[in-house]
């Protein structure tokens, strides 16, 4: 089956600074990534969508200064989350999807951890 | 705003029980399901989608969708310990969105 990777698996930064999530398919082109968020007890939030080689549409209250979606080749795609605070920790997946297909492909997360 | 709704639980079932998950949605317009399971600490894993009315079976796993109630619901029979997790169920507005995910029930098989 199809594989996505996400680098890396956890991090913990001081606020203020910045942090580079990555998301790669392995095995597949991915013309569609999806960021997401998750807090604890709650679901999957869509934060952005991704596609390759153009700019990222963010949903609604996402700050896209904040969180920057780079989505550079059909292989790749980066979440920076840049001059990070406390409430920025989180659960950060990402899925990508290899055309109109009917399943999204989900990475294994990555554990943001802002002290 | 499309929503999905789940009851939180915990739902607990004895080993070797069925236990049934259940899942409302608000947009009628919804065309594909996705039931996942997600454990703690771990990204959630794809179980089975189902975009027509009636029943889909995968070994253990049925899931139920009846558009006309907005009802989507998933099965599993001979419960087992493992299958402990929260199941979260999703829909995709429009072919090739974003899925839209609920908040998720937690199941929980005794031994």
């Amino acid at each position: 089956g199809a594989v996505v990777s996400q680098h890396p698996s956890w991090v913990i930064c001081k606020s203020g600074t910045s942090v580079k999530i990555e998301c790669r398919s392995l095995d597949f082109q991915a013309t569609t990534m999806f960021w997401y968020r998750q807090f604890p007890k709650q679901s999957l939030m869509l934060m952005a969508t991704s596609n390759e080689g153009s700019k990222a549409t963010y949903e609604q209250g996402v700050e896209k200064d904040k969180f920057l979606i780079n989505h550079a080749s059909l292989t790749l795609s980066t979440l920076t989350v840049t001059s990070a605070h406390p409430e920025d920790s989180s659960f950060y997946i990402c899925s990508a999807r290899a055309g109109r297909t009917y399943e999204q492909y989900f990475g294994p997360g990555t554990r943001l951890t802002v002290t | 705003q499309k929503e999905v709704e789940q009851n939180s639980g915990p739902l607990s079932v004895p080993e070797g029980a069925i236990a049934s998950l259940n899942c409302t949605y608000s947009d009628r317009g919804s065309q594909s399901f996705f039931w996942y399971r997600q454990y703690s600490g771990k990204s959630p894993e794809l179980i089975m989608f189902i975009y027509s009315n009636g029943d889909k079976e995968d070994g253990r796993f049925t899931a139920q969708l009846n558009k006309a109630s907005q009802y989507v619901s998933l099965l599993i029979r001979d419960s087992q310990p493992s299958d402990s997790a929260t199941y979260l169920c999703a829909l995709e507005p429009q072919a090739g969105t974003a899925l839209i995910f609920g908040k998720g029930t937690t199941l929980s098989v005794s031994s």
